[in-house]
Parts: C-alpha cells; sequence; structure tokens
C-alpha cells in the first residue's frame, strides 16, 4: 500500500502564505488521484474542504486553494486567520482503495 | 439541514463484534458515496471503506487492515449505511465516522468504538 506523506507541523504568521503538500510513494499525484483535504480543529469531527484536487465547498473559507504542485498535491492558504490553526489531513485514491496522510498540524504564530 | 448521525458504538471484547449504523438526512442518500473512517486516540485519520452508490455499480472497497473482517452495507430505502465489525481486534478501537464524499463532503459527529478486555 502506498505510503502517504505530509509535513508533520507547519508555521505560519497571521495574514501569512502556507502551502501543505501531500505526496506519495507510490507515484506522482496527479488529477486522476482525485485529492481530499480536510481540516480537523480540536475536539471536532474533520470537515471537507478541498475535493478532486481543487474544488471547494460552500463552506470552505475562500483563502483556502486546492492544486498538483510540484507531483504532490497542495493546499494554498493565502491569508492566515487564527481560526485556521488545526490539523490538516490529505486523502489520495489509489485505485479501489483510499488513503490518508499523516497530517500537518498548522500553527498560526 | 443535512446530517449524519453514527451510532452503535461503545466497549467490546478482543474477538467480539459491534454493528455501527449512520442516518443520513437531508440530501439525496441513494446518490451519495460514502465511506467509513476513523481515528484512533490522539492520532491520524485512516481509511476504512467505501461504498459507491447503487446508480454508479455499488462497489465496495475496503482497507487492508480491515478486509474480510467488516463489512459495509447500506439500506437507500431507510437512509442508512451499516458497518458490521467482526473479530475485533483492540487496534480497532477508534472513532468511527461516516462521511459523504466527493461533492458532498459531509461528515457525521463519530462514534467510538473500545476493543479491551
Amino acid at each position: 500500500q502506498a505510503v502517504v506523506t505530509q509535513e508533520p507541523s507547519l508555521t505560519v504568521s497571521p495574514g501569512g502564505t502556507v502551502t501543505l503538500t501531500c505526496g506519495s510513494s507510490a507515484e506522482t499525484v496527479t488529477s486522476v488521484h482525485y485529492p481530499y483535504w480536510f481540516q480537523q480543529k480540536p475536539g471536532q469531527a474533520p470537515r471537507t474542504l478541498i475535493y478532486d484536487t481543487d474544488n471547494k465547498h460552500s463552506w470552505t473559507p475562500a483563502r483556502f486553494s486546492g492544486s498538483l504542485l510540484g507531483g504532490k498535491a497542495a493546499l494554498t492558504l493565502s491569508g492566515a486567520q487564527p481560526e485556521d490553526e488545526a490539523d490538516y489531513f490529505c486523502l489520495i485514491s489509489h485505485g479501489g482503495t483510499r488513503v490518508f496522510g499523516g497530517g500537518t498540524k498548522l500553527t498560526v504564530l | 439541514e443535512v446530517q449524519l448521525v453514527e451510532s452503535g458504538g461503545g466497549l467490546v471484547k478482543p474477538g467480539g463484534s459491534l454493528r455501527l449504523s449512520c442516518a443520513a438526512s437531508g440530501f439525496t442518500f441513494s446518490d451519495a458515496w460514502m465511506l467509513w473512517v476513523r481515528q484512533p486516540p490522539g492520532m491520524g485519520l485512516e481509511w476504512i471503506g467505501r461504498i459507491i452508490s447503487k446508480v454508479h455499480g455499488g462497489a465496495i472497497d475496503y482497507a487492508a487492515p480491515v478486509k474480510g473482517r467488516f463489512t459495509i452495507s447500506r439500506d437507500d430505502s431507510k437512509n442508512m449505511l451499516y458497518l458490521q465489525m467482526n473479530s475485533l481486534r483492540t487496534e480497532d478501537t477508534a472513532v468511527y465516522y461516516c462521511i459523504a464524499i466527493r461533492d458532498l463532503g459531509y461528515w457525521g459527529q463519530g462514534t467510538l468504538v473500545t476493543v479491551s478486555s
């Protein structure tokens, strides 16, 4: 089974920009892996931010965007807010199965 | 209002069984592709399996650690998703979530399963 890797932790200044990435040990991540991004705050269930690489839900703040970058899926946060401090998980498809990344703990400081 | 409400969690001994339910409302459940995902205490998310809508073929896939022990099913007439868990192990201890995936993106609040003697 492929291993999906994310940065364990990142820090961004309020108002700053940060990019989280999601790579696969098996192959280059492309749109056929249908990358998803989820946000989880302490004590809460996760919520979906991005589906199928770059599609947002109605509740996804405009400052979040999804893309493919350097063979990985990427989540870019432009104009970070204190409430964006959370864990972020990616999920990618490998055939009939899906694999989560280990998550990135994002600190806004 | 969209809701996904999991139930059926609890304490079970190793080797035991449990059936989780996920009640869906507020969207067209029969069209939804559904996932089960779990999160062990203090850890990350783990994909368990998915069931595709019947109109798209109804295929079911499982992650390797649960294949042969867990069974996903759905009852579109009742807007219900199920996860039958057999031969439970201590490492199955986690909060279990149901998710309506793709363009829906809805999560339930989770139900805790504790496998311990």
